[in-house]
């Protein structure tokens, strides 16, 4: 059974950087048929994506455009996992974050397997 | 944020129909990229329920239907039960912003 176990802080100060990580059991995060993304919820912003990476002969990342500038998402594949990492947070970014496997469909990509969030508030 | 459109909530009676739009734009839904379903309970993460627009993952009860219409999409719920009193999201890919994009969600009342 595939599962998703997400780890990190759950308190960020102002200005600081974010860092969450996705432990994959039952998949690799190498799989050429999916690719491993964050979302995150918050009520002023609803569901949003942030990126994702995968491979597919080589490693690609793509991001959204309202963070791209602070954002990275990285795969381990030592540790079969992936991570996120947010720049230069504010209260806003305040959010429980997801990461989420992405399945290729013909025309989009669905997300099919959740880990069970993180609620990361951003405060000093 | 969101730039799929949902009503906030739907309601029905127990064993009733109710249908959930999902409004979007010539740079997602209408450029023919597929819509996606998702059903969130409180205090849990999303879980897909219909994918490329009607298609059911097992283990999901065939009373979840979907449709895709130019540029909105439906989610049609037959014979309501208690247990589908949540959360619901559609989701697709915006050319536009070269990203995926959610709906605004709309909940679901068993009355």
């Amino acid at each position: 059974q595939v599962q998703l176990q997400q780890s990190g802080p759950g308190l960020v100060k102002p200005s600081q950087t974010l860092s969450l990580s996705c432990a994959i059991s039952g998949d690799s995060v190498s799989s050429n048929s999916a690719a491993w993304n964050w979302i995150r919820q918050s009520p002023s912003r609803g569901l949003e994506w942030l990126g994702r990476t995968y491979y597919l002969s080589k490693w690609y990342n793509e991001y959204a455009v309202s963070v791209k500038s602070r954002i990275t998402v990285n795969p381990d594949t030592s540790k079969n996992q992936f991570s996120l990492q947010l720049n230069s947070v504010t209260p806003e970014d305040t959010a429980v974050y997801f990461c989420a496997r992405g399945a290729s469909w013909p025309r989009g990509w669905y997300f099919d397997l959740w880990g069970r969030g993180t609620l990361v508030i951003v405060s000093s | 944020q969101s730039v799929l459109t949902q009503p906030p909530s739907v309601s029905g009676a127990p064993g009733q129909r109710v249908t959930i739009s999902c409004t979007g734009s010539s740079s997602n839904i209408g450029a023919d990229y597929d819509v996606h379903w998702y059903q969130q309970n409180p205090g849990t993460a999303p879980k897909f329920i219909i994918y490329g627009n009607g298609n059911r993952p097992s283990g999901v009860p065939d009373r979840f239907s979907g449709s895709k219409s130019g540029t909105s999409a439906s989610l049609a719920i037959s014979g309501l039960q208690a247990e589908d009193e949540a959360d619901f999201y559609c989701q697709s890919y915006d050319s536009s912003l070269s990203g995926f994009v959610f709906g605004t969600g709309t909940k679901v009342t068993v009355l």
